[in-house]
């Protein structure tokens, strides 16, 4: 049973494309997160969503949209990816979505853009 | 703003050796603690969280000890395997905050 589940695994696409990465939670937990992990490791938050309601958003290009059509999924949608969107994109949940909460990630979807 | 400062790598040691990385939390106040762990190919996973200082949090061999005069929360093991290989993150959170900090990553390499 995974606890966080992200679809695809590995996404390789053209540059002006669109397209969308998936993640769905067992846990029952209240708040998703998506992450961006870059060649060097380092993992900078995109989005969380508390009860689908968006909590943070920090500086991401207009071209990234999240959606939770409810509390288990959260998506990541992106128009007109560019070279620079390939990275490893991380969903996570906690139970309530304080800082001080455990979370619990997905496996990771590795993007490649050519 | 508050910031994780973990120590850099790659660090490689020999397998049974002692490991020791460093984290320091800058912020105002006690936030959480935690490290996490991704091995290669796969999500980060909690190893140890301390909640409060003098805290210490301990799995599969290893352990750190909250301590509060210097928010830090340095990640100990006494013989590494090279099972143990893997990026490890420290992190820092507190409930004022809006979101969980997460350091540079620590990448280990452990050899036979």
């Amino acid at each position: 049973d995974t606890a966080v589940s992200q679809t695809p695994k590995y996404l390789v696409t053209q540059m002006g494309n669109d397209k969308s990465i998936k993640c769905e939670q067992n846990l029952g937990h209240d708040t998703m997160y998506w992450y961006k992990q870059d060649s060097k490791k380092f993992l900078k938050i995109m989005f969380s969503y508390n009860n689908k309601e968006l909590i943070i958003n920090e500086t991401v290009p207009n071209r990234f949209s999240p959606k939770s059509p409810d509390k288990a999924h959260l998506n990541l949608h992106i128009n007109s990816l560019e070279l620079g969107d390939s990275a490893v994109y991380f969903c996570a949940s906690s139970q309530v979505g304080y800082p001080t909460d455990t979370q619990y990630f997905g496996p990771g979807t590795r993007l490649t853009v050519l | 703003g508050n910031s994780v400062t973990q120590m850099e790598g790659p660090v490689t040691l020999s397998e049974e050796a002692f490991l020791t990385i460093n984290c320091t939390y800058t912020a105002t106040g006690y936030p959480s603690l935690f490290w996490y762990v991704q091995y290669p190919g796969e999500g980060l996973q909690l190893l140890l969280k301390a909640t409060k200082a003098d805290d210490k949090g301990s799995n599969k061999g290893f352990e750190a000890t909250y301590r509060k005069e210097t928010t830090s929360f340095h990640l100990e093991k006494g013989s590494v395997q090279v099972s143990d290989s893997a990026v490890y993150f420290c992190a820092g959170g507190m409930n004022r905050d809006d979101k969980i900090i997460f350091g540079k990553g620590t990448r280990l390499h452990i050899l036979p």
